[in-house]
């Protein structure tokens, strides 16, 4: 069965790197969205991305942060200067969109020191 | 904005007991779909059971049901035959039918501890 994969599973770094977060999504699927999760909280959007753009982005997703496809099956997640707050699980989603169900993958958890 | 509500922090329940978790939702839209998502320890995303509001009848997939209450704007878990690997984060979520980019919109939570 087709799955979202993200990688890496657990990124670590300091305080002010620049990190980028990868995910596949299922290969025929054509809207991704990037949600975050803070240890013990909801999970909250973040963004979603359609034909190559944005197509809504949270309050939370400010300057630091970015999205790209880079070519046919990637699609990333930049922070530019990452915070102590940053700290969070990241899941990636895909849909073929319309009515059908979003998948999630198995998320990346960054850790901020 | 559409928000989501879960009012249960915690549940505990018995191995092969049932217990229903609690959700209500606020929305103006009459076209929406309703999740129940699955959060084990590892903290993967796992959808337990989907409800699409122009259906009156509740969705059901084996020991998990739903009782679905639009004008209440009210969407309960029930588990039946509760079994260990039930223990685990559980979200509801809401996501509009309209638009297929449109973001789905979680609950705060309620952790599933089941009782050997």
């Amino acid at each position: 069965e087709p799955e979202v994969t993200q990688t890496p599973s657990h990124q670590v770094t300091q305080m002010g790197q620049e990190v980028i977060l990868r995910c596949v999504p299922i290969s025929n699927h054509l809207y991704f969205y990037w949600y975050r999760q803070i240890l013990g909280q909801k999970v909250e959007f973040l963004v979603s991305f359609y034909n190559n753009e944005i197509s809504e982005k949270s309050e939370i997703f400010d300057d630091q942060f970015s999205v790209e496809r880079p070519d046919g099956s990637n699609f990333t997640l930049k922070i530019r200067s990452t915070k102590l707050e940053d700290s969070a699980m990241y899941f990636c989603a895909s849909t073929e969109g319309g009515r059908n169900e979003q998948f999630f993958g198995p998320g990346t958890r960054l850790t901020v020191l | 904005a559409q928000t989501v509500t879960q009012s249960q922090p915690e549940m505990s329940v018995q191995e092969a007991e049932t217990v229903t978790l609690s959700c209500t939702y606020d929305t103006s839209e009459s076209d929406y779909y309703l999740f129940w998502y699955k959060q084990p320890p590892s903290r993967q995303m796992i959808l337990v059971i989907r409800q699409e509001a122009y259906k009156q009848q509740n969705a059901t997939e084996n020991r998990f049901s739903v009782n679905f209450q639009k004008a209440a704007k009210s969407f309960s878990l029930k588990i039946s035959d509760s079994q260990l690997g039930d223990a685990a984060m559980y979200f509801c979520a809401y996501r509009s039918a309209w638009g297929g980019y449109q973001k789905v919109t979680f609950g705060t939570g309620t952790k599933l501890q089941v009782i050997p």
